[in-house]
């Protein structure tokens, strides 16, 4: 059975404290690792896709890494705008599914 | 941008009634699922439809809970009767391919009282 894993719970980072968020995973057959931002109240967000070990991606302050074993997301410089639930799920080659971690809530005080 | 839209945003109901979800994908987009947000969890899948075929319903609680897209377009996720453990966000989300992330509505936020 896929295994998602995050840490830390949560994050409070001052403004400017860059970070990394942690995604351990097990899966047979890994098609893809995305990772998605969720508001409170709301549906989440897509932000990356990472087919391989050693991809690579970044979107603003945000940069994506992936092992065979593992993600982070890199949170450089945050702004109060960055808090948010960053989810980081897992899909199979042979499955349309995605499988969730239980996210990372990140605070980001001014 | 292209939405998935989904009503309603909020729905309270009493122990035992019938509640009813609806979502409308982004158009052109063939593969449409259902997942439940406890909260403070990771979304999980509830059911997943190609056009108006259901692939995989294996996690829905088939003994309460149906749900159809009859013309492959929209669909309806249904509770009968609601139990207070659904209480949860009931969200939608559409994908072009399998390739590519899905794009997930708002959600409907469902208290079961």
């Amino acid at each position: 059975e896929d295994q998602v894993t995050q840490s830390p719970e949560a994050l409070r980072l001052q403004e400017g404290e860059s970070s990394s968020l942690n995604c351990s995973y097990t899966v047979s057959g890994l098609r893809g690792l995305f990772w998605y931002r969720q508001d409170p109240g709301k549906g989440p967000e897509f932000l990356f896709t990472l087919y391989s070990a050693g991809e690579e991606k970044e979107k603003e302050r945000l940069k994506a890494t992936l092992t065979k074993k593992e993600s982070f997301l890199h949170i450089t410089a945050p702004k109060p705008e960055d808090s948010a639930t960053y989810l980081c799920a897992v899909r199979r080659r042979d499955d349309y599914k995605l499988s969730f971690g239980a996210g990372t809530t990140v605070t980001v005080r001014a | 941008e292209a939405e998935v839209a989904q009503s309603p945003r909020y729905k309270i109901t009493e122990k035992s009634q019938a509640v009813a979800f609806w979502c409308d994908p982004i158009s052109g987009h063939a593969t449409l699922y259902w997942y439940r947000q406890i909260l403070g969890q990771g979304p999980e899948l509830l059911v997943q439809f190609q056009d108006e075929s259901v692939v995989d319903d294996s996690q829905l609680p088939k003994d309460r809970f149906s749900a159809e897209r009859l013309k492959g377009v929209d669909s309806t996720l249904k509770i009968q009767p609601a139990e207070l453990g659904d209480s949860a966000m009931y969200l939608c989300a559409s994908s072009k391919d399998t390739g590519s992330g899905y794009t997930f509505g708002s959600g409907t936020r469902l208290t079961v009282v």
